[in-house]
Formats: structure tokens, sequence, C-alpha cells
């Protein structure tokens, strides 16, 4: 069956610090990928999506790229800010828009 | 567009007391998703349904939940009787089949306390 997996949080930065979420997957067949932002008291946002190999997403100063040889889809942004504190759920889809979620990584960005 | 609405936003209960949460989805949208989110379980998919029509209910804790869609506009999760370990937020989210790999989109959620 299909799954994702994200790096295990919290993750604590100093703002303008470097950010990586890993986000690995099994999938069978060919999966579009997503990355899904969640800030306090709010619902999921999709900040980024990537339906085939090799391209790459991005939106808000994030990025990520699907690399099919490596089952991979990480989350990266240059220097992050305070008000990037969230949970990031990576997720993808294969068929009928049924969605697999990655479990969740809460990132706290401190001044 | 308004987006996916959801109603009500916060609703606490006494156990035994029967719940109705509704959903409407984005206009033309052809699938709706009911989600559960815990501390402890994460973000689970509980049902969802195509042009109206339940497709997979497999996520459905028990037989105290059920879900209905009786037009495109409108959907209800329903716990009868409520418990303490149903107290969660749960999500409705909709999406458009062929769009952008199947992109979901949220509604803000129902906080639900059962005490």
């Amino acid at each position: 069956g299909n799954s994702v997996t994200q790096m295990e949080g919290p993750v604590t930065l100093s703002e303008e610090a470097f950010l990586t979420i890993n986000c690995t997957y099994t999938a069978t067949g060919y999966p579009s990928l997503f990355w899904y932002v969640q800030y306090p008291g709010e619902g999921l946002q999709l900040l980024l999506k990537a339906t085939k190999a090799d391209d790459k997403g991005s939106n808000k100063g994030f990025e990520a790229t699907y690399r099919k040889e490596t089952t991979s889809f990480h989350l990266e942004k240059g220097s992050v800010q305070v008000s990037d504190s969230a949970v990031y759920f990576c997720a993808l889809s294969t068929s009928y828009g049924k969605l697999t979620f990655g479990q969740g990584t809460i990132l706290t960005v401190h001044p | 567009d308004a987006g996916v609405i959801q109603s009500p936003r916060h609703e606490v209960t006494e156990m035994g007391q029967e719940v109705t949460l509704r959903c409407k989805p984005i206009s033309g949208h052809d699938y709706l998703f009911w989600y559960r989110q815990t501390m402890m379980r994460g973000l689970e998919l509980l049902i969802y349904f195509n042009n109206n029509v339940p497709i997979d209910d497999s996520g459905m804790p028990e037989d105290r939940f059920s879900a209905k869609m009786p037009n495109a506009s409108f959907s209800t999760l329903k716990i009868q009787p409520s418990e303490p370990r149903d107290s969660a937020v749960y999500f409705c989210a909709s999406s458009l089949l062929g769009q952008g790999g199947y992109e979901q989109y949220f509604g803000p959620g129902t906080r639900l306390t059962v005490t």
C-alpha cells in the first residue's frame, strides 16, 4: 500500500536559518506529491505540489523536488521566519483523489 | 469562492448525545473527504465521497459514526451516541477530479469536545 514517512519533529530553528524537512514515500504507480501546512487553529493549506518526477514545486520561498530514484520529496527553505511556525504534512495521491499523509512535522521558529 | 465551509466551528456536548457536523464543499468539486485529527493518532481519513456516493468508509471508527451526502453541496458527519474519545478536530475537504493531481481544499475544521 501507499505510505509517507516524514522526519520526526519537532524542529526548532532561529529566524533566518535554513530548513529541511525530509519526506520519503512508498507508492504503486506514479503518485503526485504535496506539502500541506497547518497554522495554529486552522485547516490544512496546500503549500506546494509536484505531479511528475523531477518537477520542482515552490511557493512562499519553500521548495521541494520530486525525486523518483530516491522516492523523496524533501521540503526546503533558505531563510525561515517566525511566521513559518506551523505543522507541515507531506502527502501523496495516486488515484481516486485520495491523499495519504505523513504524520506531520512541527516547526517552531524563534526570533 | 468561499472555500470549504464547516459548521459549527466548536461543539461541546455531553457523552451520549448526538452530534452532527456539517460541510459545504467548494462548488463544482466532485470529491468530499472527512478527516479526524488528534494528537495521539494524527490525521485520519474517515470516509470519502465521489459525486455524492460513498466510496470508502473503512476509516469510520465504528457504527456510532455515519456520514451522508444528500447533494453536491452538503454533507454531514453524525456521531450517535458520542463518547469522550471522539473529542478531536474534524475536517472536511473537497477536490476536483483531474485538477492538479487531486489537490484537496480543507475547511477550517470543527473542534468537538465530548465531556
